[in-house]
């Protein structure tokens, strides 16, 4: 079935530190891509999507470009904020007919703290 | 909008009681999902309706557990009874419909079973 796999965290930078999180997924189908950024005591927040492979998504900074060769979805920003401190999901939506079970699947986490 | 709606906020109950979770989701919005987020398991999809209709319940733990959605603008998860592993925060979301790619969550429910 589809799966989403993400690095370990927890990951600590410095503000103002290049980030990437990587994200690789397993589908059957052609999904969409996502971010979802959560912060502390708060649901899960749409943080930027891709639909297509070589979509780059990108919101507030943070840019991820779908890479299907290499079934990636990694997750950048130049230069992070304390306020960037959270932890992000990478999910996919697989939209293969016939497959509502693993519709939409989202990875462990990676929880990110900015250091001031 | 105000967005999805889930209450209580925070719940805290005595093994063995009932335990209900309410959702309303964004109006227009056709699907609804029922998560648990644990630190061990992570995010956990439960069951998701399409319609008012539950199309896939098999993340739905064990019998004690139970959703519902009478309309469509309202959705409960039950757990009876309840244990302490049932411990987690429980997010509902809604999207427009079961392939669309966006959800949007709700503030979650804090469920503390002791």
């Amino acid at each position: 079935g589809d799966s989403v796999t993400q690095m370990e965290g927890p990951v600590t930078l410095s503000e103002e530190a290049f980030l990437t999180i990587n994200c690789t997924y397993t589908a059957t189908g052609y999904p969409s891509l996502f971010w979802y950024v959560q912060y502390p005591g708060e649901g899960l927040q749409l943080l930027l999507k891709a639909t297509k492979a070589d979509d780059k998504g990108s919101n507030k900074g943070f840019e991820a470009t779908y890479r299907k060769e290499t079934t990636s979805f990694h997750l950048e920003k130049g230069s992070v904020q304390v306020s960037d401190s959270a932890v992000y999901f990478c999910a996919l939506s697989d939209q293969t007919l016939g497959n509502y079970g693993q519709n939409f699947v989202f990875g462990p986490g990676t929880r990110l703290s900015v250091l001031p | 909008d105000a967005g999805v709606i889930q209450s209580p906020r925070h719940e805290v109950t005595e093994m063995g009681q009932e335990v209900t979770l309410r959702c309303k989701p964004i109006s227009g919005h056709n699907s609804l999902f029922w998560y648990r987020q644990t630190m061990m398991r992570g995010l956990e999809l439960l069951i998701y309706f399409n319609n008012n209709v539950p199309i896939d319940d098999s993340g739905m733990p064990e019998d004690r557990f139970s959703a519902k959605m009478p309309n469509a603008s309202f959705s409960t998860l039950k757990i009876q009874p309840s244990e302490p592993r049932d411990s987690a925060v429980y997010f509902c979301a809604s999207s427009r419909d079961w392939a669309d790619y966006e959800q949007y969550f709700g503030p979650g429910t804090r469920l503390t079973v002791t």
